[in-house]
């Protein structure tokens, strides 16, 4: 049973580009969050998706965007990077109408230059 | 004000001992807690929930005190294998979860 896979790993971008990251669920989770991390810093909850509409969002400029698609799959897309972008950017999903907690992906580490 | 305050630490205590910590958060609406562990350059992973009752899991204990608006986790007899980071969790609804910065812990031989 696979968890929370996340890709790529690694990314280093140039200030002004723009970034995709994506995350598939753990099996039977259908809602999706995504966090970012930045160094010596708890994660920040960005937005969460469920049937494939954003459901709540926190404190992040519209450069921020996410999708999920209809296998529950999701993407965080991130334009105009800026420096302080840099961060560790985390999927979490659950399966929407139990009570477990968010399963954690291992994350993108990614490095605006 | 963040939402959730923790003390970074470092707590550097020797295998065997106790360590206790705690933090707080400001939203009285916060509805669930939770402590998650999370090692260095890893993805953060569930240690307990934590309930009004007090709970504990194993040499683990955590408390929820709502009047002051704070959650601790005990940690008895440590074991090397509990250095990490760990991670105080208040959250509003489901969903979005408010991390603290995270309290370091590193047990020594």
């Amino acid at each position: 049973d696979a968890g929370v896979t996340q890709s790529p790993t690694h990314l280093i971008k140039t200030r002004g580009q723009q970034v995709t990251l994506r995350c598939s669920p753990k099996s039977g989770h259908d809602t999706v969050s995504w966090y970012q991390q930045a160094l010596g810093q708890g994660p920040q909850f960005i937005f969460q998706y469920y049937e494939e509409e954003e459901r709540q969002r926190g404190n992040f400029p519209d450069r921020f965007s996410g999708h999920q698609f209809p296998n529950y799959s999701s993407e965080l897309n991130v334009n105009a990077l800026l420096l302080g972008d840099s961060a560790l950017y985390l999927c979490a999903t659950r399966y929407f109408r139990d009570n477990s907690p968010l399963h954690f992906g291992n994350g993108t580490r990614l490095t605006v230059t | 004000r963040k939402e959730v305050e923790q003390d970074p630490g470092p707590f550097n205590v020797p295998e065997g001992a106790t360590v206790a910590f705690n933090c707080t958060y400001s939203n009285s609406a916060s509805q669930s807690f939770f402590w998650y562990r999370q090692d260095c350059r890893k993805e953060p992973k569930l240690l307990m929930s934590v309930y009004s009752s007090g709970n504990e899991d194993g040499r683990f204990t955590a408390q929820l005190n709502r009047a002051s608006q704070y959650i601790s986790l005990l940690i008895r007899d440590s074991k090397l294998s509990d250095s990490a980071t760990y991670l105080c969790v208040a959250a509003y609804n489901d969903y979005k979860l408010s991390f603290g910065a995270g309290t370091t812990v590193t047990v020594r031989a």
